[in-house]
Parts: structure tokens; sequence; C-alpha cells
């Protein structure tokens, strides 16, 4: 998706919190950020969105921006069952899967 | 956890053959979609359906495809005549309806997909 930049890969250690940047510069007033991933070949699973407010659920946390320029998408404690290609995407309406970030969790 | 539930799980077709995949939304979705997802490719949007009509399709969602939901249930994508190019993971989703923006407050639920594979 041109609307966001996320890095191809990441990889973060068993335990740890994975932090998954996404850069959406040119986002409009009444655009979501929503955070998806896609295990092996899984159906893609919601994560979280959000608008101006961080937000945490039981999955991960959500962290906003002021200028609404960037996120990132914070897994507490990261698990090996964590390792999959997490999209962040912009929309006021369909969902549309850019490339994500293919995060490797480490034993 | 309500599921959105896609039959069959795995479908080989001869190419020029007509396929039918077979999509069971959550019951108060009313919102459709369907994606493909080639093999090592990125998941794209085909095509969004409420109030029995398509809202929007993408420029993959050619004439050969349609979609359709025959009862309260079922959501179908059928295409028409399949080429090997076809190939590929098809998912369903659905989603929440929250006022006029049906992204506004609820993710998409997607199925588990169905492995099309055209000979």
């Amino acid at each position: 998706d041109a609307k966001t930049t996320q890095p191809p890969s990441m990889d973060c250690a068993e335990g740890r919190a994975a932090n998954l940047p996404c850069n959406h510069s040119t986002i409009s007033g009444n655009e979501y950020v929503y955070w998806y991933r896609q295990i092996h070949s899984q159906g893609p699973q919601y994560i979280i969105h959000g608008l101006k407010n961080n937000e945490t659920n039981e999955m991960a946390s959500l962290i906003i921006t002021e200028d609404r320029k960037s996120s990132t998408l914070i897994l507490p404690h990261a698990t090996l069952r964590d390792t999959a290609v997490y999209y962040c995407i912009v929309t006021v309406d369909k969902i549309i899967f850019g490339k994500g970030t293919r995060l490797h969790i480490l034993p | 956890e309500p599921e959105v539930t896609q039959t069959p799980s795995h479908q080989v077709t001869q190419m020029g053959q007509e396929v039918i995949l077979r999509c069971v939304p959550i019951s108060n979705h009313l919102y459709f979609y369907w994606y493909r997802q080639i093999l090592g490719q990125k998941v794209e949007f085909l095509v969004s359906f409420y109030n029995n009509e398509i809202s929007e399709k993408s420029e993959i969602f050619d004439d050969q495809f349609s979609v359709e939901r025959p009862d309260g249930s079922n959501f179908t994508l059928k295409i028409r005549s399949t080429k090997l190019e076809d190939s590929a993971m098809y998912f369903c989703a659905s989603s929440e309806p929250t006022g006029g923006y049906p992204l506004a407050n609820y993710g998409y639920t997607f199925g588990s997909g169905t492995r099309l594979t055209v000979v």
C-alpha cells in the first residue's frame, strides 16, 4: 500500500517486546490506522486499530504519534506463535494489503 | 469466538471449468469481501458486497467473476472459466456495521481460505 511504509523484516527475541514501526506521512484526518497479521498462509487476522489515541487490547498496543504520521504496533511479550507478516493499513474504507513486515521471533 | 467458514479448503479444477467457492460469514455481519493471494505474493482485494449488491470491485474482478448471496447465510464467489493464473488462495471476510463506516470500530474477520489449483 503506497500510503504506508514498513520495514520488510524484523527479528525479535522470544519474551521481549516486538515494536513494529509504520510511516504514514500522508494520512488524512478521517483515516484510521489498522494492523493485521498473516501467519503462514492462514487468513489475515485483525489485531488493532486507532484514529488518534493510543489503543490497547488483549493482543497488542498501538501507539500513534501526535501528528499521526507514524505509528508503532507493540506485542508486549512476543512468542514463537507471533511469527507472521504484519500489515499496517491506513484507510476509511476497504482494507488493502501491502507487503508488510515479516516478523521473526527468535527462540 | 465467531468464525468465517470457507469450503472447500482445497479445490483442484481443470482449466476452463467453472468453480464456486463458498463462504459462511459471521451471522450478524452485513459486509462481505473476497480477497485472493497468489503463492508468494500479497493479499489482493477482489470485491466487496453489501445489501445484496457489489459495492466495490478491483480490476482483477472481471466478467469471469461473480458473487452471490443466495440465502441468508452463504456468500459465494464463482469463476466461470478458470485460467491457470486463477490458481491462488481465496479468502472470504465479513465485517460488522458501525453506522456508515463499516471499519470505524471493527476489523474484518477472515476465513481460513480455499486453495484453488487450476491444472
